[in-house]
């Protein structure tokens, strides 16, 4: 049961351009959402988050939407650049911290960004 | 900084083997550590949550006598794969947490386990 779901597995997007990444989830109790960006050989690493009680994050070029109502989160990206290329993972949590709260992950999307 | 090592970065092994694989915080104390592993083309899995000097909690489905979890120090923890078999070949990441806060989880670069 996937209950953090990422249904590109791949997005190409031309430099300059708008990258759009998207995310839905199914378990409701889910409040703190958090992307991830993973290069080959490395782990990933903390891109930006957003509470349940926002519905935009904004951190220089990369936003975070979330929709609750129809728990579904977007992660955009402009302009991009070929430096963005990674595969970015959307992960959920119920609570954005403490000492049990758990990361699910969805599969990633892999972004390549076009010179 | 808030650099996650983990070593080996690749290991091959017979089936029926035992095979350590550790993580470690290089410039912090963490005093969370969790073990995924990730299937192809699936997502991070969560096998286990460990804090420093107790026991692990393992997620459902998660077998603890093959998958031992040691948490020694703050800025180790070790997985053992017991008894490997071809079906746990699969690419097994740690992370480490500063604090309490999410944002302050690091992942290691992964290993990748091929049993034979």
């Amino acid at each position: 049961d996937q209950q953090v779901k990422q249904n590109s597995p791949s997005l190409s997007v031309q430099e300059g351009r708008i990258s759009i990444l998207n995310c839905d989830y199914t378990n409701s109790m889910f409040d703190y959402f958090l992307w991830y960006k993973k290069y080959p050989a490395e782990g990933p690493t903390f891109l930006i988050s957003i509470s349940s009680i926002k519905d935009k994050n904004e951190d220089g070029r990369f936003t975070v939407f979330l929709n609750k109502s129809a728990k579904h989160l977007s992660l955009h990206i402009v302009p991009s650049q070929p430096g963005d290329s990674a595969v970015y993972f959307c992960a959920a949590s119920a609570g954005s911290g403490g000492s049990n709260y758990k990361l699910t992950f969805g599969k990633g999307t892999l972004l390549t960004v076009n010179p | 900084g808030a650099v996650v090592s983990q070593h080996p970065s690749w290991v091959i092994c017979k089936s029926g083997t035992s095979v350590k694989i550790e993580c470690r915080s290089l410039d912090f104390q963490a005093t969370t550590m969790f073990w995924y592993r990730q299937f192809p083309k699936q997502s991070l899995m969560l096998m286990a949550t460990s804090n420093e000097g107790s026991k692990a909690t393992y997620e459902q489905g998660v077998e603890k006598d093959k998958f031992l979890i040691n948490h020694a120090s703050l800025t180790l923890s070790t997985l053992t794969v017991t008894s490997a078999h071809p079906e746990d070949s699969s690419f097994y990441i740690c992370s480490a947490r500063e604090g309490f806060s999410q944002e302050t989880q690091y992942f290691g670069p992964g290993t990748r386990l091929l049993v034979l």
